[in-house]
């Protein structure tokens, strides 16, 4: 599985967009990436996942430049309760049936008022 | 419909003793994984079942074990507890080929 590289940690203030970048420059062919979500004594919530190009939900949007070598997340207008850890996963998921994800450090984002 | 549910929520154990934490998966999950994770890191796969069978492993001692039941329900144990062991064990569930996890509020074990 790719390895991941995210920044410790960020700052914003309520209403701003966030944008974390993660960098997974080992990333394969069938890899598809993964970002989660996890607040403090809570288990990780899924937020989005992709392959290339742009996907975006009710949450959020994922950005995969055509090289895929690394990804951003943006948070559209950001509130206190975004306050959370975000992990960025990179992994073949075909056969994972969900199972043997592979977090790293995350990236702790703290929204002030 | 109830998410994944773990129990217990919190528990205390001394060293060299025995653990064992269950896990009930989403309706319709049929996979269940498990992770560790430590104060201030992400979460860590200790292994994953399906089928009542362990299908993978991360890199954890054998002291750690695992069943899961025909209902998918399932089970994690810690042997001969270490100080270490101190974490928060999630439980994940997932659909037949899905790629999305979902989590449980997890149990927070401390050994003392």
């Amino acid at each position: 599985l790719a390895k991941t590289t995210q920044p410790i940690s960020m700052d914003s203030y309520e209403g701003q967009e966030v944008n974390i970048t993660c960098s997974h420059n080992n990333i394969a062919t069938n890899d598809y990436i993964t970002w989660y979500q996890q607040f403090p004594s809570q288990g990780p919530r899924f937020i989005i996942q992709g392959y290339k190009t742009k996907v975006t939900n009710e949450v959020a949007s994922l950005f995969i430049p055509a090289d895929r070598k690394s990804s951003t997340l943006s948070l559209p207008r950001v509130s206190l309760s975004d306050t959370a850890v975000y992990y960025c996963l990179v992994g073949d998921m075909r056969y994972n049936q969900g199972g043997k994800l592979i977090f790293g450090q995350g990236t702790e984002l703290s929204v002030k008022p | 419909d109830a998410g994944v549910t773990q129990s217990p929520t919190h528990l205390i154990k001394t060293r060299g003793q025995q653990v064992t934490l269950r896990c009930s998966p989403k309706s319709g999950h049929d996979t269940v994984s498990w992770y560790q994770q430590a104060l201030g890191q992400g979460p860590q796969f200790i292994f994953q079942y399906y089928e009542e069978e362990e299908r993978q492993r991360g890199n954890f001692p054998d002291r750690f074990s695992g069943h899961q039941f025909p209902n998918y329900s399932s089970e994690l144990n810690v042997n001969a507890l270490l100080l270490g062991d101190s974490a928060l064990y999630l439980c994940a569930s997932s659909p037949l080929a899905n790629t999305e996890a979902f989590f449980g509020q997890g149990t927070r074990l401390t050994v003392v």
